[in-house]
C-alpha cells in the first residue's frame, strides 16, 4: 500500500507570496491533518479535513487554510506569506482522527526569504 | 487546552546503554502514540497504546501506558546509533496534541 506523498518537498517563496502545498493520504484513509513544526515550537496542528468537511481548526491565522477533495486528496494554502512561516509542513492520514494512528508523509520544506 | 509534556528533552548515550524517556499530562486521552522522527522526514509510527496499564514490546522498545492514562514511558534497552532520533509522544482525546519530543543521540 502506498504511503502518504507530499508535494512539493522544497519551496523558496518571498514574502507577501501565497503557496498551495499537495498531500495524497493512504488509499482508503479519509482523515487528512495538517502540520507545521518548527525547531521552536515543535509539531502543531493545523487543521483535519474528513470527507471534505474540516472538523478541527488549530490555532492559527486565516492566512492558512485548507480544503478536501473527494478522492481524499488535501491541499494547503498560506496566503501573504511571512518569514515566521518557514517550517517543515507535514501531512497526515488516518482512518479517523479519534482513532490516534496517524501515517505521515515526508513533508514540504518551506521557506520564506 | 490538553498539553503533553516530555522528558528529557535531549538525552546523549552510549551504544549498548538503556534509556526511558517519559510523556505527561494532566488529561486523561482515549489512547497515546509514539512516533520517531529523523531529520527532513516525517514521524513514524512506532506503537498506540490504548488500555490504562497497557505495556508494548516492539524488539528492543517498550511502551507503557499509565494506568489513569495520563502518561507513558518509553523504554530502549541496548541503544545502538539506528535508534537515534526525535521521539515524540502524541495523545488523541478531545483533539490530537504532540509533546515537544525528546531527541535521542546514541553514539557508537
Amino acid at each position: 500500500k502506498a504511503g502518504v506523498t507530499q508535494t512539493p518537498r522544497y519551496l523558496i517563496k518571498t514574502r507577501g507570496q501565497q503557496v498551495t502545498l499537495s498531500c495524497s493520504p493512504i488509499s482508503g484513509h479519509r482523515s487528512v491533518s495538517w502540520y507545521q513544526q518548527t525547531p521552536g515550537q515543535g509539531l502543531q496542528f493545523l487543521f483535519e479535513y474528513f470527507s471534505e468537511t474540516q472538523r478541527n481548526k488549530g490555532n492559527f491565522p486565516g492566512r492558512f487554510s485548507g480544503r478536501q477533495f473527494s478522492n481524499s486528496r488535501s491541499e494547503m494554502n498560506v496566503s501573504t506569506l511571512e518569514l515566521g512561516d518557514s517550517a517543515l509542513y507535514l501531512c497526515a492520514s488516518s482512518l479517523a482522527l479519534e482513532l490516534g494512528e496517524q501515517y505521515f508523509g515526508p513533508g514540504t520544506r518551506l521557506t520564506v526569504t | 487546552t490538553q498539553l503533553l509534556e516530555q522528558s528529557p528533552q535531549f538525552l546523549s548515550i552510549q551504544e549498548g546503554e538503556n534509556l526511558t524517556v517519559y510523556c505527561n499530562s494532566s488529561s486523561v486521552f482515549s489512547s497515546l502514540q509514539w512516533y520517531r522522527q529523523e531529520p527532513g522526514e516525517g514521524p513514524v509510527l512506532l506503537v498506540t497504546v490504548v488500555t490504562g496499564g497497557e505495556v508494548k514490546k516492539l524488539k528492543r522498545l517498550t511502551f507503557q501506558f499509565g494506568d489513569a492514562r495520563k502518561d507513558s514511558s518509553l523504554h530502549i534497552t541496548a541503544a545502538q546509533p539506528g535508534d537515534t532520533g526525535l521521539y515524540l509522544c502524541a495523545g488523541a482525546g478531545q483533539n490530537f496534541v504532540f509533546g515537544p519530543g525528546t531527541r535521542l543521540s546514541v553514539l557508537p
